[in-house]
């Protein structure tokens, strides 16, 4: 069946360091993918999505960029805080469906 | 205030005793969805509807029955539980056609002896 992989599944950066978070699908005609944010505890919150046909899209500190060729997109967190400790999703939307592939998340830590 | 709402937040049955999770959004969406979420799993999807009457499995829908009389509400019913559905449950809806974001429910912990 269909698959996200994401990698870290933890990650550690220090306060005011990059965060990279990697996600790679296997149906090449997903055309959404969002990017979700659990605080413990908490429920799920989307915090940037992008669709196929953008190649980059940023929100402050946050940005995502998809490579459709590499089936792969990504999460950038610049300049973390400690706030921005969370567990951290990304799914695609399978094409032709309302399906929902989520990754199998992504701990991060903002050490102070 | 706009929101989604699960009913109950935490559960303690017994194998084989049926169950109804409910959950209910105050904002007119059309598409509903219910998902697991386990350690090491990440969320999982186990049905979704796009519209009343309009339900269709996610990825992992086996052991488990949904419903949309009304659009407002989509229970999950578990006829015969089994101690592998142990797990936290998440309702959430969005808006059919796009934006795309779903809201999610506060999670209901659903335990299975």
């Amino acid at each position: 069946g269909e698959n996200v992989e994401q990698h870290p599944s933890t990650l550690s950066v220090q306060e005011g360091d990059s965060a990279v978070i990697k996600c790679t699908y296997s149906d090449s005609a997903s055309n959404y993918f969002p990017w979700y944010k659990q605080e413990l505890g908490k429920r799920p919150q989307l915090i940037i999505d992008i669709r196929s046909n953008v190649g980059e899209k940023k929100d402050q500190r946050i940005a995502v960029t998809l490579n459709k060729t590499a089936k792969h997109f990504s999460l950038h967190i610049t300049e973390t805080q400690p706030e921005d400790s969370a567990v951290y999703f990304c799914a695609a939307l399978l094409s032709g469906t309302y399906k929902y592939i989520f990754g199998t998340g992504t701990r991060l830590k903002v050490l102070a | 205030e706009a929101q989604v709402t699960q009913n109950p937040r935490y559960l303690i049955t017994v194998t084989g005793k049926k169950l109804t999770v409910t959950c209910s959004q105050n904002m007119n969406h059309e598409y509903m969805s219910w998902y697991r979420q386990d350690p090491g799993l990440g969320l999982r999807q186990i049905y979704y509807s796009m519209n009343v009457e309009v339900t269709d499995k996610g990825d992992v829908p086996e052991g488990y029955k949904v419903s949309r009389k009304e659009k407002r509400n989509f229970p999950l019913i578990l006829e015969s539980p089994s101690p592998n559905q142990t797990s936290l449950y998440f309702c959430a809806s969005s808006i059919l056609q796009g934006p795309y974001e779903q809201y999610f429910g506060p999670g209901t912990r659903l335990t299975v002896t």
